[in-house]
């Protein structure tokens, strides 16, 4: 069935420094790629998407590109901020309609 | 245009109480899920509904757990005798419509925090 893998955590990580998570889906088709960010105590929040292979989302300074050969989705920041402690969930569509998650990254940024 | 609103936002019930979690998805949303958080762990799968109708339900365990989405009013995931290893976050998320190709985000709640004592 489908199913999302994405990096275990956790991770720790200087201030300024670079910041990769991966994830790779596995699916019959090409679905929609998310990631989310939840930061303690409260929901998740979509932090970017890919609708198509080649796409680049991008938004706070993240960005992850849908790669077709590899269905991976890696997600990176060139500097992170403590601001960016939090968990990072990347999803992808099933084929059900529903979302499929990965186990999480939790990211701590130390000053 | 208010958010995924779910409520209560924390609920203590003692082993063997029923627990209603409630779901009101965003205005125009008609597709709402159901994801349980254990501590320190991913999301979880439960439950996907639309109006009336359950979609898929394959995340579900096969007792004491249900889920509804009338015609009008919030989705509930309901528990009953509830134990110990229910206590987790249940999260509500909304969408327009999901699925391969689809590109449609879906809009999550702030959780209700379920403590079984």
């Amino acid at each position: 069935g489908d199913s999302v893998t994405q990096m275990e955590g956790p991770v720790t990580l200087s201030e300024e420094a670079f910041l990769t998570i991966n994830c790779t889906y596995t699916a019959t088709g090409y679905p929609s790629l998310f990631w989310y960010v939840q930061y303690p105590g409260e929901g998740l929040q979509l932090l970017l998407k890919a609708t198509k292979a080649d796409d680049k989302g991008s938004n706070k300074g993240f960005e992850a590109t849908y790669r077709k050969e590899t269905t991976s989705f890696h997600l990176e920041k060139g500097s992170v901020q403590v601001s960016d402690s939090a968990v990072y969930f990347c999803a992808g569509g099933g084929s059900q309609g529903n979302l499929i998650f990965g186990k999480g990254t939790k990211l701590s940024v130390k000053p | 245009n208010a958010g995924v609103m779910q409520n209560p936002r924390h609920l203590v019930r003692r082993r063997g109480q029923e627990a209603r979690l409630r779901c009101s998805p965003m205005k125009g949303h008609s597709h709402v899920y159901w994801y349980r958080q254990l501590p320190e762990e991913g999301l979880k799968f439960m439950v996907y509904l639309q109006k009336e109708n359950i979609i898929d339900e394959s995340g579900m365990p096969k007792e004491r757990f249900s889920a509804e989405f009338p015609k009008e009013g919030p989705s509930i995931l309901r528990i009953q005798q509830v134990v110990r290893g229910d206590s987790a976050a249940y999260f509500c998320a909304s969408s327009p419509r999901l699925g391969q190709g689809a590109g449609t985000e879906a809009f999550f709640g702030q959780g209700t925090r379920l403590t079984v004592v």
